[in-house]
């Protein structure tokens, strides 16, 4: 079955420190890519998307992502955290030619100033 | 645009009540979703539309139905509320960005508890 696996469920940061959130996949096939962040009381808003092309790709407030297609892998990196990045963070995959979003259980990440 | 409204925000229900979760886009979307949150099981797909008249069950169907008379509108019913149902509720509507692929965009929630 398709699936997509957040391995760190929750995941503490002291302000100035890198984050590095794993995320990987089981789809054999062509996907998209997604990481959505989440604000406490908030919806969901999109951080940063892959289709094609670049496998490295930049995103909103300072986050990027990186497809390792051989790893089946799209994990979420921002090199210095602030305290406002306090959410959750969700990936997700799109297999393409559908319209299902798979998304993975959600990592919850706490800066402490 | 508006881009995908939800309403209620709130809503507490009592067990066996049952109520409408609305849903609309202004985008035009042929896609249409709901999605349940609940902590630690990220987001689980309830049912969802190609378009107008077409539905079809998603992940956790169970205790919901949704119709699609228009483009538009995509509510989500209650039958019988059960305290399991109590979760955050999102709607999502997709664009066709190129062939096959298609991007997401998400309604505020739904915030429901079912005493």
């Amino acid at each position: 079955a398709q699936s997509v696996s957040q391995h760190n469920h929750h995941v503490i940061l002291s302000e100035a420190a890198s984050l590095e959130l794993g995320c990987n996949y089981s789809y054999g096939g062509t996907v998209n890519l997604f990481w959505y962040v989440q604000y406490p009381g908030q919806h969901l808003q999109l951080l940063l998307k892959y289709f094609s092309g670049d496998p490295l790709v930049k995103g909103i407030k300072g986050f990027e992502a990186e497809f390792i297609k051989s790893k089946f892998s799209f994990n979420l990196r921002k090199p210095s955290v602030q305290w406002s990045d306090t959410a959750e963070y969700f990936c997700a995959v799109n297999p393409s030619g559908t319209y299902k979003y798979i998304f993975g259980t959600g990592t919850r990440l706490k800066v402490l100033a | 645009n508006a881009g995908v409204t939800q309403t209620p925000k709130f809503q507490v229900l009592k067990t066996g009540q049952s109520m409408t979760l609305q849903c609309a886009q202004d985008m035009n979307h042929e896609y249409m979703s709901w999605y349940r949150q609940d902590p630690g099981m990220g987001l689980r797909l309830i049912h969802y539309s190609v378009g107008a008249g077409i539905t079809d069950q998603g992940e956790v169907p169970n205790g919901y139905n949704v119709s699609r008379s228009t483009t538009e509108d995509f509510p989500l019913r209650l039958l019988s509320a059960a305290p399991s149902q109590t979760s955050v509720y999102f709607c999502a509507s997709s664009e066709l960005i190129r062939g096959g692929s298609y991007e997401q965009y998400f309604g505020p929630g739904t915030r429901l508890t079912v005493t």
